[in-house]
This record gives C-alpha cells, structure tokens and sequence, in this order.
C-alpha cells in the first residue's frame, strides 16, 4: 500500500483568506497527480490532473503546483469563499494507472 | 458530461441480508469501474477493478464470495454485499474510466451502508 498523506486534515478560515494545503506521494514509478473537490452528498469533482514535473494548473481561484522529486502537490485557494467548502482529496497514480488516495482535507469557509 | 450515477445512496440492512449497489456512466461508455471503499477517517481504498465482460480484479484482502461484481454492460457495474454483517458497514463508493489509456476517474456519490 503506497502511502499519500495530506495536510492539515482540516482547517477553517475566513472569507476572503487565501489558503493552501498538501499532498505529499511517493516519487517513484509516478504517473499522475490527481486533486478532486468532494462536497457532501456529491460525487468527487476532478479538479486537476498532472503529470509533469513543475507543472502548474489553474481553474479559477483555484490551483494546484507538482514536484514530483520531491514528492509533493500544492493547492492553493485564493480568496476564498463559503462554496469552496469541501474536502479536497488527492490521489496518485502510478504507471499501472492504480490510483492511492490520501485521506483529504476538509476546508470550512466562514461567512 | 462524464457523469456517474450511483444508487442507493444509503441503505440500512439486517444482518445476513444481500445489498447490491449499483453504478452507471450516463453519458459515456465505461470500459473500466472501480469500487473503493472507505472507512472512516481512513482513505479511500481500492476493493476491486471491473473490465465489461469480464470477471473483476479483487484486491488483495477482499473477499471476492463476498462482494460480487457484475459489469455486464459499458455503463453498468453492481456490487453486491452478500449476507452482510456490521463489520461491512461502511461507505462504497464507485468510479469509471472512459478508455484503458484515460488516467482520469469519474466517481459517483457513493453508498452509506448500515448492517444492524
């Protein structure tokens, strides 16, 4: 079982702050860096997918950066607002296209 | 599009009873589901991957007597809890994958079991 782990595994913050969370993975045999927004009730929403060293994506307020060295994914959220509340879940591929998640980080976005 | 429909979302169950839960692709043809299930506080973990038409791939530890899985069709795969017990009480949660070359996971809402 390959491990991925994020942090902080929960965290609050006010309206308008901007905020970041990590995703760190194994760096061998990589293939993929998923990141997936997961609201209540709903189906996990892929975000980004990345696949090469220093790859940066943006959608909106949010994106995500990826050293694959080293092993880690930034998201960050800019400014953010009560409807980006939810977990957000990263998973790594490797090169037989299995997927490993970590546990997620459940953001709160106070009004 | 890419959307995966999921169904029950939750289900309660007398223990020794079956449960299946079902997973369609609406709007693509799903060469590939999987099935994840996730404990809490725990991540999401792989039980098994399901080829149309053919038998599924258990992950080491899942007992594939106890959890059938049926991909009869390209937008249709079943899980099937069979006399389930508390211990199974648990959240599944199913994903699909367009093509066999396509990295990307389309999931679905996932299903709250409750064994009593």
């Amino acid at each position: 079982i390959l491990n991925v782990e994020q942090s902080p595994q929960s965290l609050h913050v006010q309206e308008g702050d901007s905020t970041n969370f990590t995703c760190s993975f194994p760096s061998s045999n990589f293939y993929a860096l998923h990141w997936y927004r997961w609201e209540t009730a709903k189906s996990p929403e892929a975000l980004f997918v990345m696949t090469l060293n220093g790859d940066e994506k943006k959608k909106g307020r949010i994106s995500a950066t990826l050293n694959t060295k080293e092993g880690y994914s930034y998201l960050y959220i800019k400014g953010s607002q009560p409807e980006d509340s939810a977990t957000y879940l990263c998973a790594f591929s490797n090169t037989g296209n299995q997927f490993y998640f970590g546990t997620g980080t459940s953001l709160t976005v106070i009004p | 599009g890419a959307v995966v429909s999921q169904h029950p979302s939750w289900v309660i169950c007398k223990s020794g009873t079956s449960v299946k839960i079902e997973c369609r692709s609406l709007d693509f043809q799903a060469t590939t589901m999987f099935w994840y299930r996730q404990f809490p506080k725990q991540s999401l973990m792989l039980m098994a991957t399901s080829n149309e038409g053919s038998k599924a791939t258990y992950e080491q530890g899942v007992e594939k007597d106890k959890f059938l899985i049926n991909h009869a069709s390209l937008t249709l795969s079943t899980l099937t809890v069979t006399s389930a017990h508390p211990e199974d009480s648990s959240f599944y949660i199913c994903s699909a994958r367009q093509g066999r070359g396509e990295n990307i996971q389309y999931f679905g809402a996932g299903t709250r079991l409750s064994v009593l």
